[in-house]
C-alpha cells in the first residue's frame, strides 16, 4: 500500500515553456499533498503544501505565481513550472500523506527530473 | 520550525553495524521520521517514532528520546544496497509539514 506515482519521470524542455507535473496517490487518498525540489547532493526543500480543493500554501521564497499547484481531487497534484528558465532545472519530488489513527506518513513519489534548456 | 543536525557521511564495512543519530530542536516536535534515497530516487519511509524507545524493523531499528531531542538509525548486518542517504525529518506539532535534515550519506565497502 501507499504508492504514489509522479509523472513525467524526467523532461527537458526549452526556455520560456511551461512544464506540468502529474503526482498521483494510487491506492489511498489524501487530503494533502506536498511538492519538494532537490539539487544535487543537498536535502528536500519544501515548496509547498497543496490541500485538496482549497489554495496550496507556499513557502517562503517560493513564487505561486511561477509554480502553481492544483489538487483538484483526493488522489490528483499538479504542480505547473510556469516559463521555466534553466535555473529551475531540478529534481522535483511529490508526496501523499496518509493518515491513520496513529500517525500522518508522507509517501514519495519517484520524483520529476526537470531540465531546462 | 525545526532544526535537524545530523552527520553528512558515514562509511562502515559489509555485515557491521552503523548509527546515525539526529538531534533536533525539541519545541513544537511532534514525531521523527526517517527516510533511505538512493541516488536519483525519491525517499523511501524507514521508520516513524513518536514515543520515547526503540522501534524495530528487521534489520533497521530507529530510537527517540524526546527529552534529548535526541534520535538514531540503527543499521544491522549491512548489506551492499544499503549505501544511500538516510533522511531526518521532523514534524511539528502545528502541523503536518517535515522538516528535513540534510542527509546522512552511508557508503558500504566490501
Amino acid at each position: 500500500g501507499a504508492v504514489v506515482s509522479q509523472h513525467p519521470s524526467w523532461v527537458i524542455c526549452k526556455s520560456g515553456t511551461s512544464v506540468k507535473i502529474e503526482c498521483r496517490s494510487l491506492d489511498f487518498q489524501a487530503t494533502t499533498m506536498f511538492w519538494y525540489r532537490q539539487f544535487p547532493k543537498q536535502s528536500l526543500m519544501l515548496m509547498a503544501t497543496s490541500n485538496e480543493g482549497s489554495k496550496a500554501t507556499y513557502e517562503q521564497g517560493v513564487e505561486k505565481d511561477k509554480f502553481l499547484i492544483n489538487h483538484a481531487s483526493l488522489t490528483l497534484s499538479t504542480l505547473t513550472v510556469t516559463s521555466a528558465h534553466p535555473e529551475d532545472s531540478s529534481f522535483y519530488i511529490c508526496s501523499a500523506e496518509s493518515r491513520t489513527e496513529f500517525s500522518n506518513t508522507q509517501y514519495f513519489g519517484p520524483g520529476t527530473r526537470l531540465t531546462v534548456l | 520550525g525545526q532544526n535537524i543536525d545530523q552527520p553528512t557521511e558515514m562509511t562502515a564495512t559489509e555485515g557491521a553495524i552503523v548509527q546515525i543519530n539526529c538531534t533536533y530542536q525539541t519545541s513544537g516536535f511532534n514525531g521523527l521520521f526517517w527516510y533511505q534515497q538512493h541516488a536519483g530516487e525519491a525517499p523511501t519511509f524507514l521508520s516513524y517514532n513518536v514515543l520515547d524507545g526503540l522501534e524495530e524493523k528487521g534489520r533497521f531499528s530507529s530510537f527517540l528520546s524526546r527529552s534529548k531531542g535526541y534520535s538514531y538509525l540503527l543499521l544491522k548486518e549491512l548489506q551492499m544496497k544499503d549505501s544511500a542517504s538516510y533522511l531526518c525529518a521532523g514534524s511539528g506539532a502545528a502541523g503536518n509539514k517535515l522538516t528535513f535534515g540534510g542527509g546522512t550519506r552511508v557508503l558500504v565497502k566490501p
